[in-house]
């Protein structure tokens, strides 16, 4: 069973604290994703990485960054939290074959006080 | 302007009836199209995809079909059981190069009453 586990469930973080979101893949996927969820605005991709150490930028990737060096483990980097960035973050990995279905892990709910 | 859309309203129904969710998109020609289920605070969990040759495909008491000529896919779950009752998520590639995104729908909120 492909297993992507999130580091944390919950997260409180206050205004301006650096954030870090790891996502652990073990199925041996090139491509990674980070998404985040708020109600009424689906899932939206924030950023998605197809090998190690290359990124591309999805539809809101203002104000995070991400970080691939090894090929099992992509972050996602919120240099100064806001409270515009509470949501469910969702980490997400599929392989890199053509019309691949995507395995999500459980995802960190991260409140910014 | 690119949309993929899911109906917001949640879909109650009757145990034993058979559940129908739409999603609809415009501007996009992909290539398939996929559906996900969701629990509350967990991860999507993926179903069935279905690819722009196929009308049809089934997953046990799941059946997905794809218009692509009304850009319409549609989910249909049989003999539906308070089990089943999640949100539910249609996605496609928007990108014709095939690069493994997805764009999601919002989803689909299904409650199967007893």
């Amino acid at each position: 069973d492909v297993k992507v586990t999130q580091s944390s469930r919950y997260l409180v973080k206050r205004t301006g604290e650096k954030v870090f979101l790891e996502c652990v893949q073990d199925m041996d996927h090139e491509n990674m994703f980070w998404y985040r969820q708020d109600p009424g605005l689906g899932l939206r991709l924030i950023y998605f990485s197809y090998d190690v150490k290359m990124k591309e930028k999805g539809d809101i990737p203002e104000g995070y960054s991400v970080s691939r060096e090894k090929k099992e483990r992509f972050s996602l980097i919120l240099e100064s939290a806001s409270t515009n960035q509470t949501s469910m973050y969702l980490c997400a990995s599929s392989s890199g074959s053509i019309q691949e279905t995507q395995y999500f892990g459980p995802g960190t709910r991260l409140l910014v006080l | 302007s690119q949309k993929i859309e899911q109906n917001s309203e949640a879909l109650n129904i009757q145990e034993g009836k058979t559940a129908t969710l739409t999603c609809n998109y415009t501007n996009y020609s992909p290539a398939y199209l996929q559906w996900y289920r969701q629990d509350p605070g967990r991860g999507p969990v993926f179903l069935l995809l279905i690819r722009e040759n196929e009308k049809e495909k089934r997953k046990e008491r799941l059946k997905v079909t794809f218009d692509t000529t009304l850009k319409q896919s549609l989910f249909h779950i049989t003999a539906s059981q308070p089990a089943d009752s999640a949100t539910y998520l249609c996605a496609l590639d928007p990108s014709s190069s095939n690069t493994g995104k997805l764009i999601f729908g919002q989803g689909t909120t299904l409650q199967v009453k007893p």
